[in-house]
């Protein structure tokens, strides 16, 4: 029973930002949406979070809806090394339950 | 970021035989560890959870006896996979989680086992 939709692949092209949407309409209160990318054959890293605010890191920049149905990861300037699977993820607590995700193709 | 490490890397064992991997937080003291296991072109699955000084919580569908888990420190969790079968083949990440309020979860390079 999946807590998030995103969409399974998108490309974009160096140098650009990267708009990563994630659909949580049935997100709780209390659960944080997370985001991970996962590049082939490594352990997940973590990027980002947030609960009803916009965050920004030095990674990337998350936006949630108002409503938190939905949100946005935004990487700003995509380069061929953001190559990776994208996993956004809502918990309460924390135990990540990974989805499909994105595989995210950053061409020259 | 804190660093997780995972040895083996890699290891091929002979069907019925036990394979331990570890799991070491370098740079920080993990009160949590996450153990996964992820099949070609698949997800990560969550198999269990272990405390420092507690028994694992294992996932529905995870054979506690099977697959063993010991956090006996805080820079430390070992997954032992018994009786290994082909079926086992797979790759096995850890991640390690640091004081209460730290939201990030640091994750290991990961374990490529290949049963035979």
């Amino acid at each position: 029973d999946a807590k998030t939709t995103q969409p399974p692949s998108m490309d974009c092209a160096e140098g650009r930002a990267a708009n990563l949407p994630c659909n949580h309409s049935t997100i709780s209160g209390n659960e944080y949406v997370y985001w991970y990318r996962q590049i082939h054959s490594q352990g997940p890293q973590y990027i980002i979070h947030g609960l009803k605010n916009n965050e920004t890191n030095e990674m990337a920049s998350l936006i949630i809806t108002e409503d938190r149905k939905s949100s946005t990861l935004i990487l700003p300037h995509a380069t061929l090394r953001d190559t990776a699977v994208y996993y956004c993820i809502v918990t309460p607590d924390y135990k990540l339950s990974f989805g499909a995700g994105t595989t995210v193709t950053v061409r020259a | 970021g804190a660093v997780v490490s995972q040895h083996p890397s890699w290891v091929i064992c002979k069907s019925g035989t036990s394979v331990k991997i570890e799991c070491r937080s370098l740079d920080f003291q993990a009160t949590t560890m996450f153990w996964y296991r992820q099949f070609p072109k698949q997800s990560l699955m969550l198999m269990a959870t272990s405390n420092e000084g507690s028994k694992a919580t294992y996932e529905q569908g995870v054979e506690k006896d099977k697959f063993l888990i010991n956090h006996a420190s805080l820079t430390l969790s070992t997954l032992t996979v018994t009786s290994a079968h082909p079926e086992d083949s797979s790759f096995y990440i850890c991640s390690a989680r640091g004081a209460s309020g730290n939201h990030e979860q640091y994750f290991g390079p990961g374990t490529r086992l290949t049963v035979t």
